[in-house]
């Protein structure tokens, strides 16, 4: 059964950089038939898709978050991870890696399958 | 961007009886070359992280009970849950994959009345 699990410092300072890792275990993020998104959801609100990335690299993101955020992939670990720089008390949220199926030659499609997510509160 | 709106945003339903729950997108996502919504729904139940329901509009995925069901074209969708049980309080959340900016509807609460 294919898990992801998030990790990463749950408070930020303002103005440093949230960083992220997503653990896949149960399956391969080099398949080809997945790319790996990152979600984030602030409390009591709604869901904010922030960017998904390929095994290879090829990635894409939210253009009012490209500025601020870089999604790399460790295929070797078998992970994936966010780094979302400058942030304010608004990138307070809960943060979900998952997994979005694809198939070419189309764009990533859903997410079927996501982790329990971590909660960023950024505080001074 | 494609905008997703949801409506309406909470609804309470006696158990047993169906709920209606409706997204409708700024622009169709109705892909002509293959002739498939890209739209999607989710379930998130408290403390839960969302759960797919449908893809492509009307697609169950598996184990999702046969009371939940997609349907619609274009810009306007909707999830019917056909006799509410307690374990379907959640919020709803429609998901459009048209664009790569992909999107979310502001979600439906779902509770027992």
């Amino acid at each position: 059964q294919l898990q992801l699990q998030e990790s990463g410092p749950g408070l930020v300072k303002p103005s440093e950089t949230l960083s992220l890792t997503c653990t896949v275990s149960g399956g391969s993020i080099s398949s080809s038939s997945y790319y790996w998104g990152w979600i984030r959801q602030p409390p009591g609100k709604g869901l904010e898709w922030i960017g998904s990335i390929y095994y290879s690299g090829s990635t894409y993101y939210k253009p009012s978050l490209k500025s601020r955020v870089t999604i790399s992939v460790d295929t070797s670990k078998n992970q994936f991870s966010l780094k979302l720089n400058s942030v304010t008390a608004a990138d307070t949220a809960m943060y979900y890696c998952a997994r979005q199926q694809y198939q070419l030659p189309h764009s990533p499609y859903y997410f079927d399958y996501w982790g329990r997510g971590t909660l960023v509160t950024v505080s001074s | 961007d494609i905008v997703m709106t949801q409506s309406p945003d909470s609804l309470a339903v006696s158990l047993g009886e169906r709920a209606t729950i409706n997204c409708k997108s700024s622009q169709s996502v109705l892909y002509s070359s293959d002739n498939k919504n890209y739209l999607t729904w989710y379930q998130q139940k408290p403390g839960q992280p969302p759960k797919l329901l449908i893809y492509w509009a009307s697609t169950r995925e598996s184990g999702v009970p046969d009371r939940f069901s997609g349907s619609g074209s274009g810009t306007d969708f909707t999830l019917t849950i056909s006799s509410l049980q307690p374990e379907d309080v959640a919020v709803y959340y429609c998901q459009q994959y048209y664009s790569t900016l992909w999107t979310f509807g502001q979600g439906t609460k779902v509770e027992i009345k």
